[in-house]
């Protein structure tokens, strides 16, 4: 498997709280993407890298920004969370082309 | 338009089957196309290449055509594991994000 891990796996948090979410990988891609899934909407891209502090939003990123100060790290920040955005998030990485691999997701509940 | 369209289903087809997906895309600039797999709660993962001539893994054939702007993935003798969700991918360069369709639910039945 490659090398991503995703943390926490499971959270829940309160309306208006900052959550961060992180990404890290072992492999050394310079292709870095937080996706959130939903029931009825597939994989929506919210931020994606392709490189240190190179950065750039996708389809759903309203309510979320997005650091990566080292090529392992790709965090993902709710600056005041809502219950809109309880989902469960994944992360993945890439070398390029279009082949992506997973982490196991982390699901967050916004109350 | 979506960039990536998919049929969400559900398809539900016996063991044995033999069931075809398709999966369009608006940009006709694409040039990378994939097909992941996604089990229930859990992460997607690489199913296939999609390349000009077509491929084929097994039982898995995947194809593309250009001209109508989609790719398709068949399945036959269907399996009851080959319940999942089936992603296509698109990507335009080996630069650019990869954009997923919704994906397509398949539940093989006895």
């Amino acid at each position: 498997d490659a090398g991503i891990t995703q943390s926490p796996r499971h959270k829940v948090t309160e309306t208006g709280t900052p959550v961060t979410l992180r990404c890290h990988q072992t492999e050394n891609h310079r292709y870095m993407y937080w996706y959130r899934q939903d029931p009825g909407h597939g994989l929506r891209l919210i931020h994606y890298s392709y490189g240190v502090k190179d950065t750039d939003k996708g389809e759903v990123s309203d309510g979320y920004s997005v650091s990566r100060s080292k090529t392992e790290d790709f965090l993902l920040t709710l600056e005041s969370a809502t219950s809109s955005q309880t989902s469960v998030y994944f992360c993945a990485i890439s070398r390029g082309s279009g082949e992506a691999f997973f982490g196991q997701g982390t699901r967050l509940t916004v109350v | 338009r979506k960039e990536v369209e998919q049929d969400p289903g559900p398809f539900n087809v016996p063991e044995g089957a033999t069931v075809a997906f398709n999966c369009t895309y608006s940009n006709s600039a694409s040039q990378s196309f994939f097909w992941y797999r996604q089990d229930c709660r859990k992460e997607p993962k690489l199913l296939m290449s999609v390349y000009s001539s077509g491929n084929e893994d097994g039982r898995f054939t995947a194809q593309l055509n250009r001209a109508s702007q989609y790719i398709s993935l068949l399945i036959r003798d269907s399996k009851l594991s080959d319940s999942a969700t089936y992603l296509c991918v698109v990507t335009r360069t080996s630069y650019d994000k990869v954009i997923f369709g919704p994906g397509t639910s398949l539940s093989v039945i006895p």
